[in-house]
């Protein structure tokens, strides 16, 4: 059974940072791309940044780009969000996403975590 | 800057038919774009419904269909039932590993 399990979000001040980590099993975690996702409050969907199978190519949202770097460990099945120079406007649950297809193109969002929160607030 | 557009809400009676669309603010949506369609229901994660166009994701019932229609990409539910009343977001992917999601379009089912 495929899990993701994100974790790290909590209550930063605006220029601050924080590393959302999530965890993955239940299937080759190595041999698939990875996105994250955030949702502001009340808000829709915001595609942040993918990452392929083998970390080697990222693509970002150009709102965080420069400022949020994705990367992941696939010894320890773990995709990690940095994020850096926080603003309120960042403020959101973030959701990681397994993605399918075989390739880049046809990528889509096929399974979601739970989420974390992050709160941008002084 | 590239907008994807859905209707905010929508309505259907249950056991009623309704086509949800996803389009852009400047040009047509084809099958190049490889649209996607997400439910979401409050405090819970996106589920996966629809990829490349038409194809269902794994589990998802075939009362749930999608498709390009006037330039549009198009997520028709047939047969509404009570607990389709989500939110449903579409996904286009705009090339070189970027994707936008359309705002979300409210469904009610009543």
């Amino acid at each position: 059974e495929v899990q993701l399990l994100e974790s790290g979000g909590g209550l930063v001040q605006p220029g601050g940072s924080l590393r959302l980590s999530c965890a993955a099993s239940g299937f080759t975690f190595g041999s698939y791309a990875m996105s994250w996702v955030r949702q502001a409050p009340g808000k829709g969907l915001e595609w942040v940044s993918v990452i392929s199978g083998s970390g080697s190519t990222t693509y970002y949202a150009d709102s965080v780009k420069g400022r949020f770097t994705i990367s992941r460990d696939n010894s320890k099945n773990t995709l990690y969000l940095q994020m850096n120079s926080l603003r309120a406007e960042d403020m959101a649950v973030y959701y990681c996403a397994k993605m399918e297809g075989k390739q880049l193109v046809q990528w889509y969002f096929h399974f979601w975590g739970q989420g974390t929160l992050v709160t941008v607030s002084s | 800057q590239t907008v994807v557009t859905q209707e905010p809400s929508f309505s259907v009676s249950p056991g009623g038919t309704v086509t949800l669309t996803c389009g852009l603010s400047s040009g047509s949506v084809s099958t190049s774009y490889y649209p996607s369609w997400y439910q979401q229901t409050p405090g819970q994660a996106p589920r996966t419904l629809i990829y490349s166009t038409n194809t269902r994701s794994s589990g998802v019932p075939d009362r749930f269909s999608g498709s390009i229609l006037e330039n549009k990409a198009a997520l028709t539910i047939t047969g509404a039932q009570a607990d389709d009343e989500s939110d449903y977001y579409c996904a286009l992917h705009m090339g070189s590993g970027f994707w936008v999601f359309g705002g979300g379009t409210k469904l009610t089912v009543l």
